[in-house]
């Protein structure tokens, strides 16, 4: 059950858009399409941003999008305002019947 | 409100054990798997554990199987996570959370602001 992979940190200007990677394996990411992407900021509970690698919750912006490719999948943020300025996280289901989170991407807006 | 909230936790010393609970509100509970997610302080989120809408099918990380058991009680709307032999491993923010659909494996929905489990001797 080891993490999945994100990059530690991404950043953007306002308006810009960013890329966030989430690499996994064929036993998690590459073989289901249970991956979902969260936002926390600090002190706070995450929030669904993504589900099913590219569906958007009721409410969530539609400058947030999802995609994979292989045993990648990716969060992309369009338009970037402050207020996207948090921790991003990554989880797919598992062939051992578990779910993994990946290690976390901290997003800075310069 | 739909709404999660834990309770439950507290300073215990290596070895001990601890009953969480987090109580359900303002949605159907017995529709939807529910899970464990936990944060240690400073890192990375963590999945812990979870099970079905009829708490007939369950799932453990590695890092707590044998140690932790969850469960829950639809009547009450309620979510459990037993946890035996703690280690100082374990210090974390533990958040409940629902899963979209019946299957723990769906995305997490819903989270409660969690309570924190602290083990030091």
């Amino acid at each position: 059950q080891s993490a999945l992979t994100q990059p530690a940190s991404v950043s953007g200007s306002p308006g810009q858009s960013i890329t966030i990677s989430c690499t996994g394996t064929s036993s998690d990411v590459g073989g289901y399409n249970y991956v979902s992407w969260y936002q926390q900021h600090p002190g706070k509970a995450p929030k669904l941003m993504i589900y099913d690698v590219s569906n958007r919750p009721s409410g969530v912006s539609n400058r947030f999008s999802g995609s994979k490719s292989g045993n990648t999948a990716s969060l992309t943020i369009s338009g970037l305002q402050a207020e996207d300025e948090a921790d991003y996280y990554c989880s797919s289901y598992t062939s051992s019947s578990t779910n993994v989170f990946g290690t976390g991407t901290k997003v800075t807006v310069l | 409100e739909v709404q999660l909230v834990e309770s439950g936790g507290g300073v215990v010393r290596p070895g001990g054990s601890l009953r969480l609970s987090c109580a359900a509100s303002g949605f159907t509970f017995d529709d939807y798997g529910m899970s464990w997610v936990r944060q240690a302080p400073g890192k990375g989120l963590e999945w812990v554990s979870g099970i079905n809408w009829n708490g007939g099918s369950t799932g453990y990380a590695d890092s707590v199987k044998g140690r932790f058991t969850i469960s829950r009680d639809n009547a009450k709307n309620s979510l459990y996570l037993q946890m035996n032999s703690l280690r100082a491993e374990d210090t974390a923010l533990y958040h409940c959370a629902s899963n979209r659909g019946g299957s723990p494996w769906n995305a997490f929905d819903i989270w409660g602001q969690g309570t924190m489990v602290t083990v030091s001797s």
